[in-house]
């Protein structure tokens, strides 16, 4: 066990929709991190937030977008859901913005239909 | 910009026996780590070892240890006595300053009787 909760494991809606997906970091983890693994992409950064600050953006669509809470909980936004966006998103948490190890939650899977 | 190399797409290893996993990089960054997570066919990421870009010595975790040759820019893992639970699938990952992690493509590593 990492530490790291991810909710919901698993979510399948269809083209369109928009949903919500929520990370709880490890006790003491100020950075939250957030990737995308799909088959085509691999494992890519999305988007990364320190103590509620947004400190690093990756390959994040605008469709998407994340926020972290003042109790470090964080939650990633994705919209106008398309087929592509299928994929296994994971969030990691580390203590500090630096260089060091992150430790992931188990994921979500979204499905698209 | 950051860039990893796992050139071996799949692996088989007799249990008990050493496996190295080949991880090659390139980064602009002075400072900066390189880490290896093991993805198991349940799909969490594990984190395995961490190496900085400054460190003297190579990494060690238990049966892990990580190849650490700067001037050839490799960061090969090591898992000595393999075990049927390390079959999975295992990422090689860089970070520069910002600590977002470029990962490789993967190896599928197979332990056999």
């Amino acid at each position: 066990d990492s530490g790291v909760t991810q909710t919901p494991k698993h979510l399948i809606t269809a083209t369109g929709q928009r949903v919500t997906l929520r990370c709880s970091p490890r006790s003491g983890d100020l950075s939250v991190y957030w990737y995308q693994q799909s088959l085509d992409q691999g494992l890519q950064f999305l988007i990364q937030y320190y103590n509620g600050e947004e400190r690093a953006k990756g390959n994040i669509l605008e469709r998407f977008s994340a926020q972290q809470f003042p109790d470090l909980h964080s939650e990633l936004n994705l919209s106008s859901l398309e087929l592509g966006d299928s994929a296994l998103y994971f969030c990691a948490s580390s203590p500090r913005a630096g260089v060091q190890p992150q430790h992931f939650g188990d994921g979500t899977r979204l499905s698209i239909l | 910009a950051q860039k990893i190399t796992q050139t071996q797409p799949g692996m088989f290893v007799q249990e008990k026996e050493a496996v190295t996993l080949d991880c090659t990089y390139d980064t602009s960054d002075p400072s900066y780590g390189l880490f290896w997570y093991k993805q198991p066919s349940s799909g969490e990421m594990i984190f395995l070892i961490y190496q900085g870009s400054y460190d003297q010595q190579n990494a060690t975790e238990g049966r892990y240890s990580l190849n650490f040759q700067k001037a050839r820019k490799s960061a090969n893992l090591v898992i000595s006595a393999s075990q049927l639970g390390d079959s999975a699938m295992y990422f090689c990952a860089i970070a520069g300053g910002g600590n977002k992690l470029t990962f490789g493509t993967g190896t599928q590593l197979k332990v056999e009787l």
